[in-house]
């Protein structure tokens, strides 16, 4: 079962900000927060990850509160390309008991002209 | 273009009958991952090798599904006596030895059994 839970739609206005949340409330210490998106009929496509520090990279920033219960990804100026599925995951890091990613369902982007 | 490529990006086959599918993974990435994604849903972990060692295989691997790497570079996944139900996207990934292990994902093969 996903150790995520995300809301299964979302909207966004073009040349807006996307804040995708995400819960992971039952994370481990050592659990990385990773963020995926799958654009309709093509492979995943990472975005970004982090441990407990906001990340930010060409593409998005990752905020994850201090608890790390929850994170959320910002795409700060969303265009029409962005429109996908995003998925939140948790996972050990190298060398832990399993190395399998495990998707939920993810949030459908829309992003509106 | 230096990702992970798969071959063939689709495929339509009758039921009962043998497919094979390839995955060429970025170079000098030791480990690689099959998963599969039925419409609607998110991806599902099939198997995955480091080098030439499968290392974990999912229950949703049944018997009629196996996955090779022999010289530990690309992979086949073969399913034999195919199913209705074996229609779905399949995916690979690889990743570097490094401490992160970040999977990057190859465009995936899509099966049709009819």
């Amino acid at each position: 079962d996903a150790k995520t839970t995300q809301p299964p739609s979302m909207d966004c206005a073009e040349g807006r900000a996307a804040n995708l949340p995400c819960n992971h409330s039952t994370i481990s210490g050592n659990e990385y927060v990773y963020w995926y998106r799958q654009i309709h009929s093509q492979g995943p496509q990472y975005i970004i990850h982090g441990l407990k520090n906001n990340e930010t990279n060409e593409m998005a920033s990752l905020i994850i509160t201090e608890d790390r219960k929850s994170s959320t990804l910002i795409l700060p100026h969303a265009t029409l390309r962005d429109t996908a599925v995003y998925y939140c995951i948790v996972r050990p890091p190298y060398g832990g008991a399993t190395n399998k990613l495990i998707f939920g369902t993810g949030t459908l982007l829309a992003v509106q002209p | 273009d230096t990702g992970v490529s798969q071959n063939p990006r689709h495929k339509i086959t009758k039921r009962g009958q043998n497919v094979t599918f390839r995955c060429d993974p970025i170079s000098e990435h030791n480990r690689l991952y099959w998963y599969r994604q039925t419409l609607g849903q998110g991806p599902e972990f099939l198997t995955y090798f480091q080098n030439e060692a499968q290392l974990e295989k999912s229950r949703l691997l049944s018997d009629r599904f196996s996955a090779e790497r022999p010289k530990g570079s690309f992979s086949t996944l073969e399913i034999q006596r195919t199913e209705q139900g074996d229609s779905a996207m399949y995916l690979c990934a690889s990743s570097p030895r490094d401490s992160q292990e970040t999977q990057y994902f190859g465009p995936g093969t899509r099966l049709l059994v009819l």
